[in-house]
């Protein structure tokens, strides 16, 4: 059974501090993505890769980072927290021109 | 600019009846089409998907049908069931891009 694993489904931060999300495939996908779901807004993609180490920006990079040194392994950071973004974080990844397979998802509040 | 639209925040529908959830698209470019359904505290699971190859595309009580004029998707439930209350998406993508191009969601509400 394919699976993404995202390391919290709910997490607490304050302002200002380093936040790292960490997300794991077991499907050997070339291909994984980070997105964030608001009300109202749907899926906004903030980054993917395509390959260990390579990265591309998606539609609201701001604010954020990622790190991808293993094949299963693609890491959200975000620098400095703030409270707007206090969202749903989902990671995904994908075979090549595949479908994508989602994550549970990680609920972040940031005060 | 939002290149693929899901008008309708919420649809209420009876059990047994059909569900028309509807999206539209602006790129031309996008040949590739899929609907997610997410339940709450989870991630999006994969339904069904299109091709621009084809007009429609059915698995089980599942059909989507594509009008590449209008740029227009529709999924058919039925019959809907109260397991389907969930809010669906619609993803859009083009050959050559990893990237899918998410609709904000629809939720659907099946009534018992």
């Amino acid at each position: 059974d394919v699976k993404v694993t995202q390391s919290s489904r709910y997490l607490v931060k304050r302002t200002g501090e380093k936040v790292f999300l960490e997300c794991v495939q077991d499907m050997d996908h070339e291909n994984m993505f980070w997105y964030r779901q608001d009300p109202g807004l749907g899926l906004r993609l903030i980054y993917f890769s395509y390959d260990v180490k390579m990265k591309e920006k998606g539609d609201i990079p701001e604010g954020y980072s990622v790190s991808r040194e293993k094949k299963e392994r693609f890491s959200l950071i975000l620098e400095s927290a703030s409270t707007n973004q206090t969202s749903m974080y989902l990671c995904a990844s994908s075979s090549q021109l595949g479908r994508q397979f989602f994550g549970p998802g990680t609920r972040l509040t940031v005060l | 600019d939002q290149q693929v639209k899901q008008n309708s925040p919420s649809l209420s529908v009876q059990e047994g009846r059909i569900s028309i959830l509807n999206c539209d698209y602006t790129n031309s470019m996008f040949d590739y089409f899929l609907w997610y359904k997410k339940y709450p505290a989870e991630g999006p699971t994969f339904l069904i998907s299109i091709s621009s190859i084809k007009d429609k595309n059915e698995d089980g009580r599942f059909t989507v049908f594509l009008n590449k004029s209008a740029k227009h998707l529709s999924l058919h439930i039925v019959p809907s069931q109260p397991g389907d209350s969930a809010v669906y998406f619609c993803a859009a993508s083009h050959s050559g891009t990893y990237k899918y191009i998410f609709g904000t969601g629809t939720r659907l509400k099946v009534l018992a």
